[in-house]
């Protein structure tokens, strides 16, 4: 069965502080996204990672990719308020005819 | 440049009646694709297409029904519109064989009393 799993599901932190949110998948793939996702709005792309060891870093977010271990973290550092939203990652499975399937995504709020 | 504009953004339907969700993309993506989002849950795929005159089903396919006779347009159907299609729909394309990600439209929030 194709799965994504995400966690955790809802993280509550302070602003200035660290953390990971992690992304496991079932099997091999070729692609991982991450999206952001504001209240009552759409997706944005904020990260496409296509190969083992890939790391890719957008200002205070880091994504990283570990195919061997079939997981993939986005971290952030120094949080702020404008970061809360829900994060997805999302995959491309290895002849899946291009059906992305999603986690359930992470609610992050940031309290200043 | 558009992207992909869904239309339209707030529906509600009765039961049983059907109709047409709108997506339109300018950027000649060949992948267009439908998704809904349930609460506490991910995005689950409707259906797809990867070209013109292509379509194929994803996960959820029931009770939906897709067309793709041009390069720019991928509408999806309700046949007859039950509850459980309460839901927010999105339209995503991509470039296939790009290495970046899906472009996703502004969403439809559908209710179906």
């Amino acid at each position: 069965e194709l799965k994504v799993e995400q966690n955790p599901l809802f993280l509550s932190m302070q602003e200035g502080k660290n953390y990971t949110i992690y992304c496991n998948y079932s099997t091999t793939s070729d692609r991982l996204y991450w999206y952001r996702q504001d209240p009552g709005k759409s997706l944005e792309s904020l990260f496409v990672l296509l190969s083992n060891g890939a790391v890719k870093q957008e200002g205070r977010l880091m994504a990283s990719l570990d195919t061997k271990a079939r997981l993939s973290t986005l971290h952030i550092t120094a949080a702020v308020h404008d970061l809360s939203a829900t994060y997805f990652c999302a995959v491309d499975f290895q002849g899946g005819n291009y059906q992305l399937i999603w986690g359930a995504g992470t609610k992050l709020i940031i309290k200043p | 440049n558009a992207g992909v504009t869904q239309t339209p953004k707030f529906q509600v339907l009765k039961t049983g009646q059907s109709m047409t969700l709108q997506c339109a993309q300018d950027m000649n993506h060949e992948y267009m694709s439908w998704y809904r989002q349930d609460p506490g849950m991910g995005l689950r795929l409707i259906h797809y297409s990867v070209g013109a005159g292509i379509t194929d089903q994803g996960e959820v396919p029931n009770g939906y029904n897709v067309s793709r006779s041009t390069t720019e347009d991928f509408p999806l159907r309700l046949l007859s519109a039950a509850p459980s299609q309460t839901s927010v729909y999105f339209c995503a394309s991509r470039l296939l064989g790009a290495n970046y990600g899906y472009t996703f439209g502004s969403g439809t929030r559908l209710t179906v009393v």
